[in-house]
């Protein structure tokens, strides 16, 4: 098993520039997280997918669109790259409740 | 709305030396508790976590109890090593209903020198 699995390692956009941050599972889990973690502030929550077909927003989504593609995947759109949304970008899962396994990270940096 | 604090960092420590790092939450409802921690350039992983009042959740020499009275799940390890340096994140969830959804200190970093 690959647990969670995050592509890209690393991106650098210029401002106005557009991307996607895959994530794939394969532990058959419902849930799906994405988390963004700054310097001092801990880890926050940009949207959750509690199952297939569903998701809803967390703390932090304005900026960003996601798309629970299937059971395995989740991924987060940058329409419009930020500045202020330079960050370490986190994937999670579980089976149900709580994010149980985290990615690896995308680290993204918007000039 | 739901929060939770932990003590600020550096935490440096000797290798041996006794660890405990402070985390304090508020929450309405009944919130379960957890641990992570984050190793150089890696995702978080769950240490331990504590679904109920008096628990007490332990894994690798870690252990933290669930104290409602003092809404406080602090960390703790008898004798920490070179390799438990990483950051350690305090997290609680379903305290308002939003289970699920973790809401996460701000880490604590611990260095441990041999």
């Amino acid at each position: 098993n690959a647990g969670v699995t995050q592509t890209p390692k690393f991106q650098v956009l210029k401002t106005g520039q557009s991307m996607t941050l895959q994530c794939a599972q394969d532990m058959n889990h419902n849930s799906m997280y994405w988390y963004r973690q700054d310097p001092g502030m801990g880890l926050r929550l940009i949207y959750y997918s509690a199952s297939e077909g569903t998701t809803d927003k967390g703390e932090v989504p304005n900026g960003y669109n996601v798309s629970r593609l299937n059971k395995r995947e989740f991924s987060l759109r940058l329409e419009s790259a930020a500045p202020s949304q330079t960050s370490v970008y986190f994937c999670a899962s579980s089976e149900s409740g709580s994010p149980r396994f985290f990615g690896p990270g995308t680290r993204l940096t918007v000039l | 709305g739901d929060s939770v604090t932990q003590m600020e960092g550096p935490v440096t420590l000797s290798e041996e030396a006794f660890l405990t790092i402070n985390c304090t939450y508020t929450a309405t409802g009944y919130p379960s508790l957890f641990w992570y921690v984050q190793y150089p350039g890696e995702g978080l992983q769950l240490l331990l976590k504590a679904t109920k009042a008096d628990d007490k959740g332990s894994n690798k020499g870690f252990e933290a109890t669930y104290r409602k009275e003092t809404t406080s799940f602090h960390l703790e390890k008898g004798s920490v090593q070179v390799s438990d340096s990483a950051v350690y994140f305090c997290a609680l969830s379903g305290g308002s209903g939003n289970t699920g959804k973790l809401i996460f200190g701000q880490g604590t970093t611990l260095q441990v020198k041999p």
